[in-house]
C-alpha cells in the first residue's frame, strides 16, 4: 500500500517539553509538508521541504523545527517555544512541479496539559 | 471526535439531491484549485482538481467550476449519499509550493 502515516493519533505533551511527530511516505514524494489546523481555520503551513536535506520556513514556523534527512521521512518537534501547540498535525506529500495534488496524512492530535 | 470544524458554514441536504459547495479564492495569479473532504479526526482527502486553463472538470458524481473573473470555485456532488458527509474546502496553489485553504464547510446529509 502507498501512502503517508503519522504517528502517533494522539499525543499528549507537559508544558515545557518538546515532542516530535512522525511522517514517513512511501510514495517517492520529493516535496512533503507540515501544516497545523485548527477549528474554524484554514490549514496553516509550519514547514516544507522540497528535496533531501532542505526545508523552507512556513507561515507559522515560529517554535517548530523540522528534518529532512532521508526522502520518505519529515519528522516535525514541537518546541516548548511554541506558546499554544494544542492541534491537529498534518503532514502532506507531494510530487515536485506544477499542479500536483498534495496527499495527506491521518493526522495527530497533540494536546498540552 | 475532532473539534475542527466548529463554526464553520453547514450545508444541509436530502439524499439523493445534489449539493453545490463554495468557495471564495484570494489570488488572482493562482493556477491550480483543490477540492478536497475531510472527515472528523482524519486527514484531508483529495476530490478533485482543476488548472486555471479550465473552467469546468468532471470526475465520479463531482464536477468543479471554475470563475476566474470572480475567484469563485464551486464544488458540485450529484445525488448525494449520507457517506459524503463531512467538511470541505478548496485550496488554491499560489505558488510552488504553497497553497492557501479555505476554511472549509460542512456537508450534512439528510436521510
Amino acid at each position: 500500500d502507498g501512502g503517508i502515516t503519522q504517528s502517533p493519533k494522539y499525543l499528549f505533551r507537559k508544558e515545557g517539553q518538546n515532542v516530535t511527530l512522525s511522517c514517513e511516505q512511501n510514495l517517492n514524494h520529493d516535496a512533503m509538508y507540515w501544516y497545523r489546523q485548527d477549528p474554524g481555520q484554514g490549514l496553516r503551513l509550519i514547514y516544507y521541504s522540497q528535496i533531501v536535506n532542505d526545508f523552507q520556513k512556513g507561515d507559522i514556523a515560529e517554535g517548530y523545527s523540522v528534518s529532512r534527512e532521508k526522502k520518505e521521512s519529515f519528522p516535525l518537534t514541537v518546541t516548548s517555544a511554541q506558546k499554544n501547540p494544542t492541534a491537529f498535525y498534518l503532514c502532506a506529500s507531494s510530487k515536485s512541479g506544477v499542479g500536483n495534488e498534495q496527499f495527506f496524512g491521518p493526522g495527530t492530535r497533540l494536546t498540552v496539559l | 471526535g475532532e473539534s475542527v470544524g466548529l463554526h464553520l458554514p453547514t450545508l444541509s441536504v436530502q439524499e439523493g439531491d445534489n449539493s453545490i459547495i463554495n468557495c471564495a479564492y484570494s489570488n488572482s495569479a493562482s493556477d491550480y484549485f483543490i477540492w478536497y473532504k475531510q472527515e472528523s479526526g482524519k486527514g484531508p482527502q483529495f476530490i478533485i482538481d482543476i488548472r486555471s486553463n479550465m473552467d469546468k472538470r468532471q470526475g465520479q458524481r463531482v464536477t468543479v467550476l471554475l470563475n476566474k473573473t470572480v475567484k469563485h470555485l464551486s464544488l458540485q456532488i450529484a445525488a448525494t449519499q449520507p457517506g459524503d458527509s463531512a467538511v470541505y474546502f478548496c485550496a488554491e496553489r499560489s505558488g510552488t509550493y504553497k497553497y492557501i485553504f479555505g476554511t472549509g464547510t460542512r456537508l450534512k446529509v439528510l436521510a
